[in-house]
């Protein structure tokens, strides 16, 4: 079974400071992953989707990329600023069900 | 992209009473699934809405407790039956497109059972 993994839990950055959060999966057989953000009580926003055969997808200040081989992803937020505070989950699809991870809660401090 | 929306979008519920929640989307969808997020965790799987026939639970969810329909590609409905405090979570809504594989939600629905 698919196992997701979202290190660190929390991370607290002054604004401006440019960050990394990650993920890791256990079975390299996967059909694409997908990056969210979760603001309190709310849904979530679908932030980039990497298909299986990417490297990396880019949306503004956002950059995630994805290493099968080795069961990791990365999203990188470039001058980080305090509405970028949110939980952050990653999304593992293996074609026929979807495997999220436990989420990466972030501060940034003006 | 697919636009989901969800209502109601929070409740306040009496025990043992039942609440339906409404998930509409905007363009169709191969998949529907409903999950639920209890306090500072992370999503769990309730069932896959499967059109116009019996909805596909995972283990520890049962029909009779979440009945969900799917009467068409675009809409569903999750009722959470004979309700206690711990249903209070947040339960979501999603659409899942066939072609890129892209998950979206809905705004959720915040249930608090008294």
């Amino acid at each position: 079974k698919q196992e997701v993994t979202q290190i660190p839990a929390a991370l607290s950055v002054p604004e401006g400071e440019n960050l990394v959060l990650n993920c890791s999966f256990t079975d390299s057989a996967i059909y694409n992953l997908q990056w969210f953000r979760q603001d309190p009580g709310k849904g979530l926003t679908s932030l980039l989707l990497i298909q299986s055969s990417q490297r990396e997808q880019t949306s503004g200040r956002l950059n995630a990329s994805l290493d099968k081989s080795s069961g990791r992803s990365t999203l990188y937020i470039a001058a980080s600023q305090p509405g970028d505070s949110a939980t952050y989950l990653c999304a593992v699809n293996t074609g026929n069900q979807f495997y999220f991870g436990t989420g990466t809660s972030l501060t940034v401090i003006p | 992209s697919a636009v989901i929306s969800q209502k109601p979008s929070r409740d306040i519920c009496q025990r043992g009473t039942s609440l339906t929640i409404q998930c509409q989307v905007d363009s169709q969808v191969t998949m529907m699934f409903w999950y639920r997020q209890q306090p500072g965790q992370s999503l769990t799987l309730i069932a896959t809405a499967n059109q116009g026939s019996e909805a596909t639970y995972e283990s520890g969810f049962v029909i009779d407790k979440f009945p969900i329909s799917r009467p068409n590609l675009t809409f569903s409905t999750l009722t959470v039956s004979n309700m206690s405090p711990e249903d209070s979570s947040i339960y979501l809504c999603s659409g899942g497109q066939g072609d890129t594989g892209e998950l979206f939600f809905g705004e959720g629905s915040r249930l608090t059972v008294l």
